[in-house]
């Protein structure tokens, strides 16, 4: 089955930094990239996606990337708020159903 | 309601008690799908149902881990003779069809067994 390794496990930013969290997965089938936001006590949140027939897609102060190759995508924030401050998790998924492998989540704090 | 319904938002049991945890998906999706998400994990996978299929149940852990949807709306996830080992939140989510869309979860169900 899918495999899905996530860096760094935490992560701890400046307000108006930039940052970067990396996946890698292991089955080249995968074709569907969502990346979600965890606050304390909620579900996890989709906040953007990428297929694999894409390499970059950008949402305001977000951006996910795409290396098919490598198998691997990362995550940018940029002009990081505290707000931003939750848990983010990257997974996979292969067309037919959608049920995605998640990876074990990044913590991600911003300093105001 | 407009997103997905978990109940209860906590749970605790003695080991060895049956529990059964509800999820109200939102109106209209087609495909549900639980996961359980130990602390400081990622969720992973239980079951996916497509209406009242259960199409998926290979992320189970053991037969006493059971999971229906009869009319193809609400789901329950039932553990029967709970272990300390299943003390995790349960998460459900929903989405429209059952391929590549936006999966919506709720909150949680979180269980301690004591």
């Amino acid at each position: 089955g899918e495999n899905v390794e996530q860096h760094p496990s935490t992560l701890s930013v400046q307000e108006g930094d930039s940052a970067v969290i990396k996946c890698t997965y292991s089955d080249s089938a995968s074709n569907y990239f969502p990346w979600y936001k965890q606050e304390l006590g909620k579900g996890p949140q989709l906040i953007i996606d990428i297929r694999s027939n894409v390499g970059e897609k950008k949402d305001q102060r977000i951006a996910v990337t795409l290396n098919k190759t490598a198998k691997h995508f990362s995550l940018h924030i940029t002009e990081t708020q505290p707000e931003d401050s939750a848990v983010y998790f990257c997974a996979a998924s292969k067309g037919g159903s959608y049920i995605p492998t998640f990876g074990r989540g990044t913590s991600l704090i911003v300093h105001p | 309601g407009a997103g997905v319904s978990q109940s209860p938002r906590y749970k605790v049991a003695k080991r060895g008690q049956d529990v059964a945890l509800r999820c109200d998906p939102i109106s209209g999706h087609v495909s549900l799908f639980w996961y359980q998400q130990a602390l400081g994990q990622g969720p992973e996978f239980l079951t996916y149902f497509q209406n009242e299929a259960q199409l998926d149940k290979s992320g189970l852990p053991s037969d006493r881990f059971f999971a229906e949807r009869p009319e193809g709306s609400v789901s329950t996830l039932k553990i029967q003779r709970t272990q300390q080992e299943d003390s995790a939140v349960y998460l459900c989510a929903s989405s429209l069809v059952g391929v590549e869309t936006e999966a919506f979860f709720g909150q949680g169900t979180r269980l301690t067994v004591v």
